[in-house]
């Protein structure tokens, strides 16, 4: 299976901070990107889709995707203790109906 | 209006048992996907359902594992003879229709446990 890779962390950073999270993908095919945020013994929170290059902002989160590098990134502006989670980053491809190919997660800890 | 909802929220089994989980999607979305989520393993696609079409059983790990979805609504995700390495979070998605547009969101999972 194609990969999607992401450094597992933990990634802290103190409050107010930005907070940098990225993402790796191997399949060129890869059409749509999007970040998931878990928190602990919850279900993934949809917070970010991108499907075209460049940037795309939505309040203090901004979602880069470089197709030609394969690598999608997340920035978290103002880093909040409660954005301390598990960010999953997943790609779809137009395989089993564009089903979701996830990364095992970046952990983030904002500190206070 | 009401997300997407799994029953039972916990199930705890002893190896060797069959076990099925459910799955309610959004009223009126067509497609559904099945996915685990094991520690050490990340997030894994399971089977994918579009409409009345056969499902996409790419991603089911052995043939232990299947699925079935009646009237196009309602999915269940059965493990027969379960094993300790079947223990993990099984997740459901649906969507309005295919296409790489879509947004999946979640249901809150079942979180299975085996002995």
């Amino acid at each position: 299976q194609k990969e999607v890779e992401q450094n597992s962390g933990p990634l802290s950073v103190p409050e107010g901070a930005i907070a940098s999270l990225n993402c790796t993908y191997s399949d060129r095919v890869s059409q749509s990107f999007f970040w998931y945020r878990q928190y602990s013994g919850k279900s993934p929170e949809l917070i970010m889709s991108i499907y075209s290059n460049g940037d795309k902002e939505d309040g203090r989160f901004t979602a880069q995707l470089n197709k030609a590098s394969q690598y999608v990134s997340l920035l978290i502006r103002d880093s909040q203790p409660s954005d301390s989670a598990t960010y999953l980053c997943a790609v779809n491809t137009a395989n089993s109906g564009y089903a979701l190919n996830f990364g095992k997660g970046t952990s983030l800890l904002v500190t206070p | 209006g009401a997300g997407v909802s799994q029953s039972p929220s916990n199930k705890v089994t002893e190896k060797g048992k069959d076990v099925e989980l459910r799955c309610d999607p959004i009223s009126g979305h067509t497609a559904l996907y099945w996915y685990r989520q094991s520690l050490g393993q990340g997030l894994e696609f399971l089977i994918y359902f579009q409409g009345n079409s056969a499902p996409d059983k790419s991603g089911l790990p052995s043939d232990r594992f299947s699925a079935e979805r009646t009237g196009g609504s309602v999915s269940t995700l059965t493990i027969q003879r379960t094993q300790q390495e079947d223990s993990a979070v099984y997740l459901c998605a649906s969507l309005p229709g295919q296409g790489y547009l879509n947004e999946q969101f979640f249901g809150p999972g079942t979180r299975l446990t085996v002995l």
